[in-house]
């Protein structure tokens, strides 16, 4: 079936550093692949997404890109800051799945000032 | 992106007692919502997918009979937890997807049950 895995965690980097969160995924055919961020307390956001190979999401300064090859969807920030610490969630939807997401596990990613 | 509500936000419950959680989707028709439940530091498990006018899929492994779902409207799903244990404290949090162009499942902010 379908699988995500993500680096676990936590992340601990200073403000300003770059930030990278692997994500690599197993499925069948060509599934849409997104980025949730959580912040505490509260439920999950989309960060960003991508459809198709190739295709790069991008948002709030995070970028992804979707690589078949691979199989890899690996999120990256050029300069982090202390608001995003959060925990990080890589997912996909298969072409067969009816809408469900699978996720990974998670990646707590922690900013210090 | 799309808003979607969840009611109560917290709620702290006795032993043997019924809660209802509530999520809306507030600016946006959704045919289908997902339930998932989400233990400390854990990632999210699916309980369910809510069809509206249908009844709800479960994953193997929950009880259909203790998480009573319905999906009466296009905007509204609810969980009923039915003889609540501690056991079933957790966070509950809602999806609901947009069709169409978006194709995207849109999250509730959660429901914190304790259950005492």
């Amino acid at each position: 079936g379908d699988s995500v895995t993500q680096m676990e965690g936590p992340v601990t980097l200073s403000e300003e550093a770059f930030l990278t969160i692997n994500c690599t995924y197993t499925a069948t055919g060509y599934p849409s692949l997104f980025w949730y961020v959580q912040y505490p307390g509260e439920g999950l956001q989309l960060l960003l997404k991508a459809t198709k190979a190739d295709d790069k999401g991008s948002n709030k300064g995070f970028e992804a890109t979707y690589r078949k090859e691979t199989t890899s969807f690996h999120l990256e920030k050029g300069s982090v800051q202390v608001s995003d610490s959060a925990v990080y969630f890589c997912a996909l939807r298969g072409r067969a799945a009816g809408n469900k997401l699978t996720f990974g596990g998670g990646t707590r990613v922690l900013v210090k000032p | 992106g799309a808003v979607v509500s969840q009611h109560p936000s917290r709620v702290i419950c006795k032993s043997g007692t019924s809660v209802k959680i509530e999520c809306r989707s507030l600016d946006f028709q959704a045919t289908t919502m997902f339930w998932y439940r989400q233990f400390p530091k854990q990632s999210l498990m699916l309980m369910a997918t809510s069809n509206e006018g249908s009844k709800a899929t479960y994953e193997q492994g929950v009880e259909k009979d203790k998480f009573l779902i319905n999906h009466a409207s296009l905007t509204l799903s609810t969980l009923t937890v039915t003889s609540a244990h501690p056991e079933d404290s957790s966070f509950y949090i809602c999806s609901a997807h947009q069709p169409g162009g978006a194709d995207t499942q849109y999250f509730g902010p959660g429901t914190r049950l304790t259950v005492l």
